[in-house]
């Protein structure tokens, strides 16, 4: 059971937009900052988005990320059959004292 | 360019121990926290374990808390994860990572090595 509650799948149709949620609590999502990460099947998870909205040089604008409260967005535009990959939610537990993932979540483009 | 190379996974049998590494370059090591996060075949990232720059402080994840030690030789630009006690549990790719940001609670991993993969079987 992850700290960090994603859904397990999301799908949408090619050139469409998709969001996925993740849930956390006062002592990770809602005091530190989320980061975002795409990992493609048997390759290394890869940066997409930092402290909450942040795109890292040569992330398309196409990603973006939100915070509100104790749960965390990402959302995708303009979907590509090569977008689809897991996507993972990521921050500090000031409780736990310990780093954090979400379950990571499967896209779909249909 | 930033790479990071993990080195000294394989098959152990259960109750025994390893030692990972994880040759880092193009940045300055020294200044950077890193970690260690796994995946356990078709699971998701497990965070296992941190520690700063200096090695000043370090932070485990309470499934391998007294079993695994995280160090690192900034002269060698090497980080290592001590893995003793280990159970089939403990299968699986362990990815090395670089913290990047300003503090515990704003850090994010900005690199990641292409993992090494660990089997704890009889």
């Amino acid at each position: 059971q992850s700290v960090l509650t994603q859904p397990p799948s999301v799908s949408a149709a090619p050139g469409q937009k998709v969001t996925i949620s993740c849930s956390g609590s006062s002592s990770n999502i809602g005091n530190n900052h989320v980061s975002w990460y795409r990992q493609l099947p048997g390759t290394a998870p890869k940066l997409l988005i930092y402290d909450n909205d942040k795109r890292p040089s040569g992330i398309p604008d196409r990603f973006s990320g939100s915070k509100s409260g104790t749960s965390a967005t990402l959302g995708i535009t303009g979907l590509q059959t090569g977008d689809e990959a897991d996507y993972y939610c990521g921050t500090w537990d000031s409780s736990l004292l310990a780093g954090v993932f979400g379950g990571g979540t499967k896209l779909t483009v249909l | 360019e930033v790479q990071l190379l993990e080195s000294g996974g394989g098959l152990v049998q259960p109750g025994g121990s390893l030692r990972l590494s994880c040759a880092a370059s193009g940045f300055t090591f020294s200044t950077c926290a890193m970690s260690w996060v796994r995946q356990a075949p078709g699971k998701g990232l497990e965070w296992v374990s941190a520690l700063s720059g200096s090695s000043a402080t370090t932070y485990y994840a309470d499934s391998v808390k007294g079993r695994f030690t995280i160090s690192r030789d900034n002269s060698k630009n090497t980080l290592y994860l001590q893995m003793d006690s280990l159970g089939a549990e403990d299968t699986a790719v362990y990815y090395c990572a670089k913290y990047r940001g300003p503090r515990w609670g704003e850090l994010w991993h900005d690199y990641w090595g292409q993992g090494t993969l660990v089997t704890v079987s009889s």
